[in-house]
């Protein structure tokens, strides 16, 4: 089977740029998740997509982020306006039911200049 | 809120030898779940090995195995006959199987250089 997928791998945008990441997901896997990493740093929880739905949003760091799962298929993350802190790495993982080990994408790397 | 500790940010090992990475975590719950996940340079995350916290024996992987220590909340992991493919970012990871548990915790990594 194919496995997570991300694109793109790498990002490089300006401050106050918008950035859009996509997420597809392993088929199948309804449970979708984004996790980041900020450079040097422990990967913190973003938000959890049940199918279409927001389970979990509680790691989005404020309402420059966006995420949305059309169809409970694919997942984007919009970053708009882009920050300099907002540079890192950012991981998509699925899973088949909620207690199923995570399959993680290679990530996207964000940089903001 | 639950923590992880990896205070390694680096370590080095010989091909064929042993190396122990190390974890602490914090936590006020007795049921959840600790992992080892390994990041390859340009790959993705792949787990490596999973213990239930229930569980007393220490989870094994052939040649990866975890030191599990509870009421130390401490969570190592011992990579034995190290290989090049070894080489990698290894990230200690928690859930909790009650709360949140859609959440994991992760620590800020390990990187392992394997020295042929």
């Amino acid at each position: 089977e194919a496995g997570v997928t991300q694109f793109p791998s790498h990002s490089v945008i300006e401050k106050g740029q918008t950035v859009t990441l996509r997420c597809d997901p392993i088929s199948g896997h309804d449970n979708l998740y984004w996790y980041r990493r900020v450079m040097g740093k422990e990967i913190k929880f973003l938000l959890h997509f049940v199918k279409e739905s927001k389970q979990d949003e509680s790691g989005m760091p404020n309402n420059r982020f966006l995420a949305e799962r059309t169809g409970g298929t694919y997942s984007t993350l919009k970053v708009q306006p882009a920050e300099l802190e907002d540079s890192g790495v950012y991981f998509c993982a699925s899973s088949l039911h909620r207690d199923s080990p995570l399959h993680f994408g290679n990530g996207t790397r964000l940089t903001v200049t | 809120a639950q923590t992880v500790t990896q205070s390694q940010p680096e370590m080095s090992v010989q091909e064929a030898e042993t190396v122990t990475l190390s974890c602490t975590y914090d936590t006020s719950e007795s049921d959840y779940y600790l992992f080892w996940y390994k990041q390859p340079p340009s790959r993705q995350m792949i787990l490596v090995i999973r213990q239930e916290a229930y569980k007393q024996q220490n989870a094994t992987e052939n040649r990866f195995s975890v030191n599990f220590q509870k009421a130390a909340k401490s969570f190592s992991l011992k990579i034995s006959d190290s290989q090049l493919g070894d080489a990698a970012m290894y990230f200690c990871a928690y859930r909790s199987s009650k709360y949140n548990f859609n959440k994991f915790y992760f620590g800020s990594g390990t990187k392992l250089n394997v020295k042929p």
